[in-house]
This record gives structure tokens, C-alpha cells and sequence, in this order.
């Protein structure tokens, strides 16, 4: 069965400082791996995805992960966080023969002043 | 629409009561997927539709949980005899059939069952 984890629950952070969200998957042939932003009351929103192409990802708002097989890694990385990063981040597996996805437990990432 | 839309935003029910949430996904996608986020579990896959079939119920609880879509569009999740545990929030997602696995997400639906 696929699984995805996520090594921590809760990251905290200052403003301008980088950002590490940790992730790993179980291992498969070819898995596709997302990254979500959920902000409080709000829907999950799509930051990247890896589908085997180039193994470091560029998201949006300046997020970006490396999909390192020998590692089964995939962590979400921002060289300096903003206040507006506050949310919690889930890492999301999805395999070739099925349609559903599975997500890692979430973190949750506080920015302080 | 623009997104996924969902309905209603917030639901309360009493124990024992029947519920129905509705999902519109985005034009033209003809995959949706039902999925539960609660404290206790994370968020979970519940079905899954292409079309107007579900190939994959494997998540749904418990024969309490149904699910129809009609005209390839418009999906609702049905939970009958509501018991506190159902109590969650309900998220629907849809994707185009070129990209099945790049899903976009609704508002959700928070159900609280008293």
C-alpha cells in the first residue's frame, strides 16, 4: 500500500528565514508526489507536483522540492518564509494504477515576526 | 464554474439524521473524488467517480456512505443515520482526464453531528 510521512508535525519559523517541511513516501516505480497548502477555513490549494520529469520542482510562492529516490524523499523547502506561509502543508502520493491520492498527516507552519 | 464548488458550507445535524452534501466540480472534468478530513484521521479517500460510475468505493466507511453523480457533473455524498463520528469535514475534488491525478480541491463541507 502507498503511504506518505511526514516527519514533523508542527515547524516554527521567523520571517526571512528558510523553510524545510520533511517528507517520505513508500517506496514504488513511479509515484507522483504533490505538495498542498491548506490556509485556516480555506481550501487545499496544489504548491507542485513531481511526475518523474525533473527532480527538482518549482512551486508557487517561491516553494520548490526535491524528489530524491534513493532517500524515497521529498521535502518542501522556501529560502526565506513569509507571515502569509502560515498554513498547514500536506505532502500527497499517488501511484499509476490508481486515481486516489493519499496524504501524509500534515505540518503545520507558524511564522513569527 | 471557476472551481469546485461545494454545498452547504456548514451543516449541523442531530444523531441519527440523514445528510446530503453536493458537489459541483470544475466544467469539464470528468473525475471526482470525495474525501474526509477529521481530527482523529487525517484526511482519508472516500470514492472515487469518472463519469457518472464509481470504480473505487474502497474508502467509504460504511454502507451508511453513498454517493451518486448524474450527467457527469454534479455529485453528492450521502451519510444516513448520522453518528457523532461523521462529524468532519467533507472535501471534493475534480480532475481534467489528461491529468487524473492532479486534483483540485473544494471549500469543503463542515458537518457536525450533535
Amino acid at each position: 500500500a502507498q503511504s506518505v510521512t511526514q516527519l514533523d508535525s508542527h515547524v516554527s519559523v521567523s520571517e526571512g528565514t528558510p523553510v524545510l517541511l520533511r517528507c517520505n513516501y513508500s517506496s514504488s516505480y513511479s509515484p507522483s508526489l504533490f505538495w498542498y497548502v491548506q490556509h485556516p477555513n480555506k481550501g487545499l490549494q496544489l504548491l507542485l507536483k513531481y511526475t518523474s520529469a525533473a527532480t527538482l520542482v518549482k512551486g508557487i510562492n517561491g516553494f520548490e522540492a526535491e524528489f530524491k529516490k534513493s532517500e524515497t524523499s521529498f521535502h518542501l523547502t522556501k529560502p526565506s518564509a513569509h507571515m502569509s506561509d502560515a498554513a498547514e502543508y500536506f505532502c500527497v502520493v499517488s501511484y499509476n494504477a490508481g486515481n486516489m491520492l493519499t496524504f501524509g498527516g500534515g505540518t503545520r507552519l507558524m511564522v513569527k515576526p | 464554474g471557476a472551481g469546485v464548488s461545494q454545498s452547504p458550507s456548514n451543516k449541523v445535524t442531530e444523531k441519527g439524521k440523514d445528510v446530503e452534501l453536493r458537489c459541483d466540480p470544475i466544467s469539464g472534468h470528468t473525475a471526482l473524488y470525495w474525501y474526509r478530513q477529521s481530527l482523529g484521521q487525517g484526511l482519508e479517500f472516500l470514492i472515487y467517480f469518472q463519469g457518472n460510475s464509481a470504480p473505487d468505493k474502497s474508502g467509504l466507511p460504511s454502507d451508511r456512505f453513498s454517493a451518486e453523480r448524474t450527467g457527469g457533473s454534479v455529485s453528492t455524498l450521502t451519510i444516513q443515520r448520522t453518528q457523532q463520528e461523521d462529524s468532519a469535514v467533507y472535501l471534493c475534488a475534480s480532475s481534467h482526464w489528461q491529468v487524473y491525478n492532479e486534483q483540485f480541491f473544494g471549500p469543503g463541507t463542515r458537518l457536525t453531528v450533535l
